[in-house]
């Protein structure tokens, strides 16, 4: 049973471009929360999709979006990337409040 | 929202040794935490939870303290390994709107040493 998936597993974008960050759900979860994790930082809550709508957004600009697809997966958009938005992206995936996280995804913005 | 803390940043233990990882919290509304182990280049991986009906709960080699009257949250690791060098985060569960989300700590450091 495949657990969290996420893609790319690296990144290295330029100042000013956008990013696309995606994940697979592990399999019977319907919930998708994405956190970015500074370096040497606890993870920091974004937002989280339910039934293909946010329904929990944290303290993040609308740079941050997202999208939730029918079978579950997610995806996490950065626009006009700043050098401060270089992190490790969390997904976790859940089903009534079972958290199960994925490697993440390293963005490093020069 | 209100956050979860960590006492101590770094914590470096002999091998064979028993490890205590202590974290503080503010939200006393909370009722449910979890402790996560995260080793490097991985997400975090659930360890064990607890509760707030609870003032103890324990797994294979660790156990969970919550003192309610303080907010205080503490994981104790028995015999400590090297496989346990990592960072441990609490966390704990905050409901909004009925929907619930993970509220994580700054985390301590793990350093088990031979």
């Amino acid at each position: 049973d495949a657990g969290v998936t996420q893609s790319p597993t690296h990144l290295i974008k330029t100042r000013g471009q956008q990013v696309t960050l995606r994940c697979s759900p592990k399999s019977g979860h319907d919930t998708v929360s994405w956190y970015q994790q500074a370096l040497g930082q606890g993870p920091q809550f974004i937002f989280q999709y339910y039934e293909e709508e946010e329904r929990q957004r944290g303290n993040f600009p609308d740079r941050f979006s997202g999208h939730q697809f029918p079978n579950y997966s997610s995806e996490l958009n950065v626009n006009a990337l700043l050098l401060g938005d270089s992190a490790l992206y969390l997904c976790a995936s859940s089903r009534q409040g079972g958290y199960t996280f994925g490697s993440g995804t390293r963005l490093t913005v020069v | 929202g209100e956050s979860v803390g960590l006492h101590l940043p770094t914590l470096s233990v002999q091998e064979g040794d028993n490890s205590i990882i202590n974290c503080a919290y503010s939200n006393s509304a909370s009722d449910y935490f979890i402790w996560y182990k995260q080793e490097s280049g991985k997400g975090p991986q659930f360890i064990i939870d607890i509760r707030s009906n609870m003032d103890k709960r324990q797994g294979q080699r660790v156990t969970v303290l919550l003192n309610k009257t303080v907010k205080h949250l503490s994981l104790q690791i028995a015999a400590t390994q090297p496989g346990d060098s990592a960072v441990y985060f609490c966390a704990e569960i905050e409901i909004s709107g009925g929907y619930n989300k993970l509220i994580f700590g700054a985390g301590t450091r793990l350093a088990v040493h031979p």
